[in-house]
Protein backbone atom coordinates (compact mmCIF):
# COMPACT_ATOMS: atom_id res chain seq x y z
CA UNK A 1 0.00 0.00 0.00
CA UNK A 2 1.54 3.27 -0.86
CA UNK A 3 0.97 6.39 1.62
CA UNK A 4 2.02 8.10 4.35
CA UNK A 5 2.14 7.04 7.55
CA UNK A 6 2.57 8.56 10.94
CA UNK A 7 2.69 7.53 14.93
CA UNK A 8 1.83 7.24 17.23
CA UNK A 9 -1.88 8.40 16.39
CA UNK A 10 -2.70 9.44 20.06
CA UNK A 11 0.33 10.63 22.37
CA UNK A 12 0.04 12.25 25.90
CA UNK A 13 3.08 13.89 27.11
CA UNK A 14 3.68 15.54 30.53
CA UNK A 15 5.34 18.94 30.65
CA UNK A 16 9.01 19.38 30.21
CA UNK A 17 9.50 16.32 28.21
CA UNK A 18 10.47 16.21 24.26
CA UNK A 19 8.23 13.61 22.43
CA UNK A 20 9.04 12.67 18.57
CA UNK A 21 6.61 12.36 15.79
CA UNK A 22 6.69 9.78 12.89
CA UNK A 23 6.13 9.71 9.34
CA UNK A 24 6.87 7.48 7.08
CA UNK A 25 6.00 7.74 3.37
CA UNK A 26 6.46 5.53 -0.10
CA UNK A 27 5.65 7.39 -2.12
CA UNK A 28 8.77 8.33 -3.42
CA UNK A 29 7.93 12.26 -2.96
CA UNK A 30 10.87 14.66 -2.87
CA UNK A 31 9.36 17.01 -0.61
CA UNK A 32 8.04 16.65 2.83
CA UNK A 33 5.83 18.91 5.19
CA UNK A 34 5.43 19.18 9.06
CA UNK A 35 1.79 21.57 9.71
CA UNK A 36 0.37 22.05 13.19
CA UNK A 37 -3.81 22.26 13.37
CA UNK A 38 -5.69 24.23 16.25
CA UNK A 39 -9.24 24.40 16.79
CA UNK A 40 -10.49 27.10 14.47
CA UNK A 41 -7.21 27.63 12.84
CA UNK A 42 -5.93 26.94 10.02
CA UNK A 43 -2.97 24.32 8.72
CA UNK A 44 0.43 26.49 9.99
CA UNK A 45 3.85 25.50 8.70
CA UNK A 46 6.39 24.29 11.36
CA UNK A 47 9.33 23.16 8.89
CA UNK A 48 9.26 21.59 5.50
CA UNK A 49 12.12 19.74 3.71
CA UNK A 50 12.66 19.46 -0.51
CA UNK A 51 15.97 16.95 -0.17
CA UNK A 52 17.21 14.72 2.28
CA UNK A 53 19.53 16.46 4.79
CA UNK A 54 18.19 19.99 4.37
CA UNK A 55 15.45 21.21 5.60
CA UNK A 56 14.29 25.02 6.38
CA UNK A 57 12.23 26.73 8.92
CA UNK A 58 8.12 27.75 8.43
CA UNK A 59 6.18 30.14 10.50
CA UNK A 60 6.31 28.37 13.66
CA UNK A 61 9.36 26.70 14.00
CA UNK A 62 10.02 27.55 17.89
CA UNK A 63 10.43 24.68 20.26
CA UNK A 64 10.32 22.53 17.13
CA UNK A 65 13.02 20.34 15.65
CA UNK A 66 13.42 18.03 12.31
CA UNK A 67 15.62 15.57 10.63
CA UNK A 68 15.70 14.30 7.10
CA UNK A 69 18.53 11.11 7.10
CA UNK A 70 16.14 9.56 4.63
CA UNK A 71 13.82 10.49 1.90
CA UNK A 72 11.16 8.10 3.29
CA UNK A 73 11.35 9.66 6.56
CA UNK A 74 10.46 12.96 8.15
CA UNK A 75 10.23 12.61 12.05
CA UNK A 76 9.65 15.93 14.17
CA UNK A 77 10.47 16.38 17.82
CA UNK A 78 8.81 18.41 19.83
CA UNK A 79 10.72 20.24 22.81
CA UNK A 80 9.99 21.11 26.28
CA UNK A 81 11.00 24.72 24.53
CA UNK A 82 7.45 24.49 22.61
CA UNK A 83 5.05 26.67 24.96
CA UNK A 84 1.88 25.21 23.79
CA UNK A 85 2.16 22.24 22.47
CA UNK A 86 -1.07 20.51 22.46
CA UNK A 87 -2.38 20.29 19.04
CA UNK A 88 -3.04 18.09 15.76
CA UNK A 89 0.14 17.79 13.97
CA UNK A 90 -0.06 16.70 10.13
CA UNK A 91 2.38 15.34 7.99
CA UNK A 92 2.39 16.08 4.55
CA UNK A 93 4.35 15.05 1.09
CA UNK A 94 4.49 16.40 -2.53
CA UNK A 95 6.59 15.04 -5.70
CA UNK A 96 8.35 17.74 -7.17
CA UNK A 97 7.13 17.00 -10.25
CA UNK A 98 3.10 18.15 -9.07
CA UNK A 99 2.03 20.35 -7.15
CA UNK A 100 -0.81 18.51 -4.95
CA UNK A 101 -0.03 17.61 -1.35
CA UNK A 102 -0.92 14.61 0.61
CA UNK A 103 -1.58 14.07 4.27
CA UNK A 104 -0.83 11.39 6.63
CA UNK A 105 -3.62 10.38 9.24
CA UNK A 106 -1.70 12.70 12.06
CA UNK A 107 -1.01 12.76 15.40
CA UNK A 108 -2.90 14.69 18.30
CA UNK A 109 -0.72 15.22 20.70
CA UNK A 110 -1.99 15.97 24.25
CA UNK A 111 0.45 17.89 27.39
CA UNK A 112 -0.76 17.20 30.49
CA UNK B 1 -3.37 40.70 6.31
CA UNK B 2 -3.61 36.97 5.94
CA UNK B 3 -2.41 35.07 3.30
CA UNK B 4 -5.90 32.90 2.51
CA UNK B 5 -9.00 33.80 3.70
CA UNK B 6 -12.06 31.82 4.10
CA UNK B 7 -15.67 33.15 5.81
CA UNK B 8 -15.68 30.07 7.70
CA UNK B 9 -19.59 29.44 7.97
CA UNK B 10 -21.10 27.14 8.83
CA UNK B 11 -23.19 27.09 5.87
CA UNK B 12 -26.25 24.59 6.14
CA UNK B 13 -28.10 23.51 3.30
CA UNK B 14 -31.12 20.79 2.41
CA UNK B 15 -29.78 18.18 0.36
CA UNK B 16 -29.72 18.71 -3.24
CA UNK B 17 -29.17 22.34 -2.74
CA UNK B 18 -26.38 24.02 -4.82
CA UNK B 19 -23.59 25.77 -2.75
CA UNK B 20 -20.64 28.06 -3.35
CA UNK B 21 -17.62 29.00 -1.25
CA UNK B 22 -15.28 31.82 -2.09
CA UNK B 23 -11.85 32.49 -0.94
CA UNK B 24 -8.92 35.18 -1.26
CA UNK B 25 -5.79 34.98 -1.57
CA UNK B 26 -2.95 38.61 -1.11
CA UNK B 27 -0.21 37.50 -2.73
CA UNK B 28 -1.03 38.25 -6.56
CA UNK B 29 2.33 35.80 -7.20
CA UNK B 30 0.60 32.70 -6.27
CA UNK B 31 1.10 29.60 -8.44
CA UNK B 32 -1.36 27.03 -7.62
CA UNK B 33 -4.73 26.87 -5.95
CA UNK B 34 -6.85 23.85 -4.54
CA UNK B 35 -9.54 22.83 -2.55
CA UNK B 36 -9.87 20.35 0.33
CA UNK B 37 -11.96 18.62 2.37
CA UNK B 38 -11.55 17.71 6.09
CA UNK B 39 -13.79 15.63 8.11
CA UNK B 40 -14.24 16.10 11.61
CA UNK B 41 -10.49 14.86 13.55
CA UNK B 42 -9.12 13.55 9.76
CA UNK B 43 -6.77 14.68 7.83
CA UNK B 44 -7.00 17.14 4.80
CA UNK B 45 -7.90 15.32 1.48
CA UNK B 46 -7.61 16.83 -1.75
CA UNK B 47 -10.40 17.62 -3.73
CA UNK B 48 -9.44 19.19 -6.82
CA UNK B 49 -6.81 21.00 -8.12
CA UNK B 50 -8.02 24.93 -9.13
CA UNK B 51 -6.89 25.68 -12.59
CA UNK B 52 -6.79 28.86 -15.05
CA UNK B 53 -9.65 28.11 -16.97
CA UNK B 54 -11.89 26.62 -14.52
CA UNK B 55 -12.43 22.97 -13.93
CA UNK B 56 -15.24 20.37 -12.82
CA UNK B 57 -15.23 17.32 -11.51
CA UNK B 58 -18.83 15.75 -11.40
CA UNK B 59 -20.65 17.82 -9.24
CA UNK B 60 -18.19 20.10 -8.13
CA UNK B 61 -16.67 23.11 -9.93
CA UNK B 62 -13.66 25.40 -9.24
CA UNK B 63 -13.02 28.94 -10.55
CA UNK B 64 -9.88 31.03 -10.73
CA UNK B 65 -9.90 34.67 -10.94
CA UNK B 66 -6.51 35.80 -10.58
CA UNK B 67 -7.62 39.55 -11.25
CA UNK B 68 -9.59 39.78 -8.27
CA UNK B 69 -7.34 37.46 -6.42
CA UNK B 70 -10.52 34.93 -5.37
CA UNK B 71 -11.01 31.37 -6.41
CA UNK B 72 -14.80 29.49 -5.69
CA UNK B 73 -15.72 25.68 -5.46
CA UNK B 74 -19.24 25.34 -6.39
CA UNK B 75 -20.83 22.22 -4.97
CA UNK B 76 -24.00 21.10 -7.25
CA UNK B 77 -26.87 18.57 -5.59
CA UNK B 78 -25.34 18.28 -2.42
CA UNK B 79 -25.36 15.07 -0.70
CA UNK B 80 -25.58 14.19 2.88
CA UNK B 81 -21.98 13.30 2.15
CA UNK B 82 -20.67 16.28 1.29
CA UNK B 83 -21.28 17.72 5.08
CA UNK B 84 -17.24 18.21 5.70
CA UNK B 85 -15.04 21.70 6.43
CA UNK B 86 -13.21 22.71 2.81
CA UNK B 87 -10.09 24.03 2.91
CA UNK B 88 -8.78 26.80 0.34
CA UNK B 89 -4.89 26.09 0.26
CA UNK B 90 -2.42 28.21 -2.38
CA UNK B 91 1.02 27.57 -2.94
CA UNK B 92 3.30 30.53 -3.24
CA UNK B 93 6.05 31.73 -5.08
CA UNK B 94 8.40 29.43 -3.38
CA UNK B 95 7.52 25.72 -1.53
CA UNK B 96 5.52 26.77 0.95
CA UNK B 97 1.53 26.56 0.68
CA UNK B 98 -1.17 28.56 2.86
CA UNK B 99 -4.53 27.09 4.58
CA UNK B 100 -7.33 29.03 4.96
CA UNK B 101 -9.02 28.21 8.11
CA UNK B 102 -11.70 26.43 6.32
CA UNK B 103 -15.28 26.74 5.71
CA UNK B 104 -17.87 24.62 7.64
CA UNK B 105 -20.43 22.61 5.29
CA UNK B 106 -24.10 20.94 6.84
CA UNK B 107 -26.26 19.06 4.32
CA UNK B 108 -29.38 18.28 6.41
CA UNK B 109 -32.01 16.00 4.96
Amino acid sequence: DGGITQSPKYLFRKEGQNVTLSCEQNLNHDAMYWYRQDPGQGLRLIYYSQIVNDFQKGDIAEGYSVSREKKESFPLTVTSAQKNPTAFYLCASRSNSYNEQFFGPGTRLTVL
Amino acid sequence: RKEVEQDPGPFNVPEGATVAFNCTYSNSASQSFFWYRQDCRKEPKLLMSVYSSGNEDGRFTAQLNRASQYISLLIRDSKLSDSATYLCVVRGTGNQFYFGTGTSLTVIP
